[in-house]
Parts: structure tokens; C-alpha cells; sequence
């Protein structure tokens, strides 16, 4: 199974910031990579597909990039209604697998 | 609009069985690969299995083969969990969410429904 390590786990950041994940796999997975947020009691929700593609509807503040093995999503200046914890997939091979998360809370 | 709606999650005992439902409606449902997925409690997300838009490709976690089987209605919109032999490790919200394709993200998801393997 394709490991995939997000960091850092959590971060605290203020409105207005900029902010950057990054996501490690295993092995490569070329661009099938996805980000996801999810916020309490809440189903996730896709952000970014295929490494850099913004899923419709989603705000342009939030952008992907990366090939192979490496990749990062950014938020370029945080809005309250970011705080929320993130997830990125591989859907390269299956099993499909997940990051453990990213919890962004406000400073 | 796209809608999800999953149900028949509850509380189980440990070797007891559940079978979970998901309500498509908003697209055409037999186009889509469907897939289950779940989160423990306070944990992150894990992939439970898969099922190809006709039915004829499906997969599982090595966490839940052999005790749970997935399958689908297109006549119907629904898709399915069967669960069974579930054990406390099995507690979790499980997802149904659609895909487009076999390395497709996970586009739309359901609201979730609990179950709770507990004596």
C-alpha cells in the first residue's frame, strides 16, 4: 500500500495568512493526488484533484502542486471558514489512502 | 443537485451483523463507481471498498475482506454495506461517496451514518 505522510499536523495561523501543507507519498503516484477539508461533524469535501486542478465552486484562494512523490496545497490568505482539518489521497492505486490529516486552528 | 443519503447504521454487538445503505439521486447514478469509506472516531479517513459502475470490479481493505460485501442497485440508486462479524475496530461514521473513475477523486460525499460495535 502507497503511505502517504502529511506535515505538519497541526498549525495555528491567523486570518490573512498564507499557509502551506505538504503531502509525501511512498512511492510515486504521478498526479493522482487530491486534497480534502473537513470541518467538525461534517463529510469531507474535494478542494483539489489531480494534484493542481480546483474542483468547481471552491475558492481561488486554494491552490496544489506537486508531481511524483511530493506535493503541498496552499492557502493564499486565510478566511475564517478555512480553519478545518485537511486530507490528501492518492487515487493512483488502491487501496486508495489517506493522509493522517492536517489541523488548522486559529492563532 | 447531487445527494447522498446514507443509512442503517446503529449499535451492534461484537459478531453482529449491519447492512448499510446509500440513497443516490441528483445524477445518473449506474455512470458512477461508488465507494465506502470510514472515520473513527477522532481518527482520519480509511477506504473501505469499491464497486465499478455495473457491478463487475470490486474491492476491498485488507481490514474488512472477507466480512464485508458491497453492492449496488442501479434500478434502484442505492448502494450497499454488508457487514458482517463486525468487532470495536469497525466503529466509525462510514461515507458512501461517488467517483467518475477507477483513479478518480472522491467527488460527492454523503453525510455519514455511525455505527458502533460495542458489548
Amino acid at each position: 500500500d502507497i503511505q502517504m505522510t502529511q506535515s505538519p499536523s497541526s498549525l495555528s495561523a491567523s486570518v490573512g495568512d498564507r499557509v502551506t501543507i505538504t503531502c509525501r507519498a511512498s512511492q510515486s503516484i504521478s498526479s493522482y493526488l487530491n486534497w480534502y477539508q473537513q470541518k467538525p461533524g461534517k463529510a469531507p469535501k474535494l478542494l483539489i484533484y489531480a494534484a493542481s486542478s480546483l474542483q468547481s465552486g471552491v475558492p481561488s484562494r486554494f491552490s496544489g502542486s506537486g508531481s511524483g512523490t511530493d506535493f503541498t496545497l496552499t492557502i493564499s490568505s486565510l478566511q475564517p471558514e478555512d480553519f478545518a482539518t485537511y486530507y490528501c489521497q492518492q487515487s493512483y492505486s488502491t487501496p486508495v489512502t489517506f493522509g493522517q490529516g492536517t489541523r488548522l486552528e486559529i492563532k | 443537485q447531487v445527494q447522498l443519503v446514507e443509512s442503517g447504521g446503529g449499535l451492534v454487538k461484537p459478531g453482529g451483523s449491519l447492512r448499510l445503505s446509500c440513497a443516490a439521486s441528483g445524477f445518473t447514478f449506474s455512470d458512477y463507481y461508488m465507494s465506502w469509506i470510514r472515520q473513527a472516531p477522532g481518527k482520519g479517513l480509511e477506504w473501505v471498498s469499491y464497486i465499478s459502475s455495473s457491478g463487475s470490479t470490486i474491492y476491498y481493505a485488507d481490514s474488512v475482506k472477507g466480512r464485508f460485501t458491497i453492492s449496488r442497485d442501479n434500478a434502484k440508486n442505492s448502494l450497499y454495506l454488508q457487514m458482517n462479524s463486525l468487532r470495536a475496530e469497525d466503529t466509525a461514521v462510514y461515507y458512501c461517496a461517488r467517483e467518475t473513475g477507477a483513479v478518480t477523486p472522491f467527488d460527492y460525499w454523503g453525510q455519514g451514518t455511525l455505527v458502533t460495535v460495542s458489548s
